[in-house]
């Protein structure tokens, strides 16, 4: 079945340090491939998406590259801030059956001053 | 637009109860679904909801049930509480009647405490 596997967090930070968080994923067809992120005590909301091969997401200087050939979909920043402590979600929606996501387990960022 | 709304927000029940919880999508969201998330097992797919059908469902014992109705508002059920029970449940709505690209808007969930 379709799975999602995301690096295993914590990841720690420095202020304006370059963030990479790795997501593969395994799926039929042509997924949609999304990065959601939950701050404390919120639900999830929509970072950046792609949905289809070569496609960048961006939003907020967090930018992610659908890659097909490595199936994979890592989220990338080149400066972070503390307020980008939190818990990122990378997941896909595959084209044939259920297009219900498929989440990662969620990595969380701490960012320090 | 007003955002997905959850209530409560939280919960405290004891085992054997059984709990209601409700959802309210963005204005015009058809499909509704809702998420169990816990530290251990992560973000699980419960079940979706459109027109007032349940269209997916996840790998949870009957014991979780749902329902939507016409204004496309959702409540689910959990009947004889568990301590396992205990998680943060998640509403989510999005506009379609379905695709691969959609993104789902969430809501701030409801944390369920069973002692």
């Amino acid at each position: 079945g379709d799975s999602v596997t995301q690096m295993e967090g914590p990841v720690t930070l420095s202020e304006e340090a370059f963030l990479t968080i790795n997501c593969t994923y395994t799926a039929t067809g042509y997924p949609s491939l999304f990065w959601y992120v939950q701050y404390p005590g919120e639900g999830l909301q929509l970072l950046l998406k792609a949905t289809k091969a070569d496609d960048k997401g961006s939003n907020k200087g967090f930018e992610a590259t659908y890659r097909k050939e490595t199936t994979s979909f890592h989220l990338e920043k080149g400066s972070v801030q503390v307020s980008d402590s939190a818990v990122y979600f990378c997941a896909l929606s595959a084209s044939g059956g259920s297009y219900i996501p498929t989440f990662g387990r969620g990595t969380s960022l701490i960012v320090h001053p | 637009k007003a955002g997905v709304t959850q209530t409560p927000r939280y919960l405290i029940k004891t085992r054997g109860q059984q709990v209601t919880l409700s959802c309210s999508p963005i204005s015009g969201h058809r499909s509704v679904s809702w998420y169990q998330q816990t530290p251990g097992q992560g973000l699980q797919f419960l079940f979706e909801y459109f027109s007032e059908t349940q269209r997916n469902k996840g790998n949870f014992p009957g014991r979780f049930s749902g329902r939507q109705f016409s204004n496309s508002r959702s409540e689910m059920n959990v009947s004889t509480l568990e301590l396992g029970d205990s998680a943060l449940y998640l509403c989510a709505s999005s506009s379609t009647s379905g695709g691969t690209g959609e993104t789902q808007y969430f809501g701030p969930g409801t944390r369920l405490l069973v002692l």
